[in-house]
């Protein structure tokens, strides 16, 4: 059975900090690793993708991946109260056609 | 903006009836998953279809739903006689590319449309 674990959270954080969501995998034959975020009642939106161990940076994101130890996680550098939002993990293992989700780490950022 | 596009957003049965939803993948996508959320629940894959083909039905139940992407037109996801525990937000995604074999690179990446909310009265 192929996991994919988050904090449900609620994480909170002030305006400007970092936010820091994290997520474990039970497969080690994933290869693809994908960060959606999802607003209330709206369609989970892609933010990062990262296939290779380390970090992967676009703008104020920044996704890390170690497969050695079958984690993931996300960085939102000077979090805005538009972060908001719960942030949906996802892994594929290149064998299975689908993703597999966790269910969300709630992050809310405190003006 | 091409997106992917899900009609109906949203969908009100009763019980018994059938539910017919429609995507359309973004443009230049050949390849569509459909998901099912739960409320308070993650998504669920259900299928993967390309056209005129299912691929992966592995996350569909057995009785009641059906999938099926004709040459022309939508994806259409079907849902018969529907059940009070059916009601969820069902989504569709898109991807240019298929998952590779097993052993090499999958850029799965793949785009949601917006869903249908189904609710079962």
């Amino acid at each position: 059975q192929k996991e994919v674990e988050q904090n449900s959270g609620p994480l909170s954080v002030p305006e400007g900090a970092i936010a820091s969501l994290n997520c474990t995998y039970s497969d080690r034959g994933s290869q693809s690793f994908f960060w959606y975020r999802q607003y209330s009642g709206k369609s989970p939106e892609l933010i990062m993708s990262i296939y290779s161990n380390g970090d992967k940076e676009d703008g104020r994101f920044t996704a890390q991946l170690n497969k050695a130890s079958q984690y993931v996680s996300l960085l939102i550098r000077d979090s805005q109260p538009s972060d908001s939002a719960t942030y949906l993990c996802a892994v594929n293992d290149g064998g299975a056609n689908n993703l597999f989700f966790g269910t969300g780490t709630r992050l809310t950022v405190i003006p | 903006n091409a997106g992917v596009m899900q009609n109906p957003r949203h969908l009100v049965r009763r019980r018994g009836q059938e539910a017919r939803l429609r995507c359309s993948p973004m443009k230049g996508h050949s390849h569509v998953y459909w998901y099912r959320q739960l409320p308070e629940e993650g998504l669920k894959f259900m299928v993967y279809l390309q056209k005129e083909n299912i691929i992966d039905e592995s996350g569909m139940p057995k009785e009641r739903f059906s999938a099926e992407f004709p040459k022309e037109g939508p994806s259409i996801l079907r849902i018969q006689q529907v059940v009070r525990g059916d009601s969820a937000a069902y989504f569709c995604a898109s991807s240019p590319v298929s998952p590779i074999a097993r052993g090499r690179k999958s850029y799965n990446e793949q785009f949601f449309g917006p869903g249908t909310r189904l609710t079962v009265l």
